[in-house]
């Protein structure tokens, strides 16, 4: 496609349940993030693949939180046991080789958690 | 490590009036920086960026802004408002070494009235 694709794009579920969400990056692009949108937290940087590298995982929550990137482009986040503060949209962006050379971050449309 | 103040949560203007909106960040090492835009129940935009070169940049929908090193700012501006810009504002800065993501400001609510 020709942009960041997430689903789903709006999810409901039980608390302490997993959940797990899904990007599919724009193709080419070596780089993905993940980020948190909450009401009174802002943008919050969860987790950051590039190319084969470890992946920057600094900015997860807590150990219910991982992601991981298969063969270099779709990326899968995972919650588990989901709490109701885990509520929040979930974005996903990817850029073009490094960012810090100076490629733009596109975002896709984000996943809208809500833990009941 | 950076970080990023965007001044007002709310910024409000008439149509036809000039948008104003403030961002200033920290940064150990010379910066990229950038102002993302939100439309309701949608995800960021790049609005524009600035990375070397020219101190002035413009960008999509008639906004532009000048990155001042010596004010560590950003601010985002357009001489006009045009009620389509009504929308959340992000700022946000990325180090332009080593392996890098964006550190977003809080974000401005920009609403526009008749």
């Amino acid at each position: 496609g020709a942009g960041v694709s997430q689903s789903p794009s709006n999810k409901v579920t039980e608390k302490g349940k997993d959940v797990e969400l899904r990007c599919d990056p724009i193709s080419g692009h070596t780089a993905l993030y993940w980020y948190r949108q909450s009401l009174g937290q802002g943008l919050e940087f969860l987790i950051y693949f590039q190319g084969n590298s470890a992946p920057d995982k600094s900015g997860l929550p807590s150990d219910r939180f991982s992601a991981e990137r298969t063969g270099g482009s779709v990326s899968t986040l995972t919650i588990q046991r989901t709490q109701q503060e885990d509520s929040a949209v979930y974005l996903c962006a990817s850029s073009l080789a490094k960012a810090s050379s100076g490629n733009t971050i596109y975002f896709g449309e984000g996943s809208w958690l809500t833990v009941v | 490590a950076q970080s990023v103040t965007q001044l007002g949560s709310h910024v409000s203007v008439s149509e036809g009036a000039l948008v104003l909106l403030r961002c200033n960040y920290s940064s150990s090492v010379p910066p990229y920086l950038f102002w993302y835009v939100q439309y309701p129940n949608q995800g960021l935009q790049l609005l524009l960026k600035y990375t070397t070169g020219a101190t002035l940049v413009k960008g999509i929908n008639g906004f532009e802004a000048e990155f001042k090193k010596s004010e560590t700012s950003f601010h985002l501006t357009k001489p006009s408002a045009h009620m389509s810009d009504a929308a959340e504002y992000f700022c946000a800065v990325m180090l332009n070494s080593g392996y890098s993501t964006l550190t977003f400001g809080k974000g401005t609510m920009l609403l526009v009235s008749p």
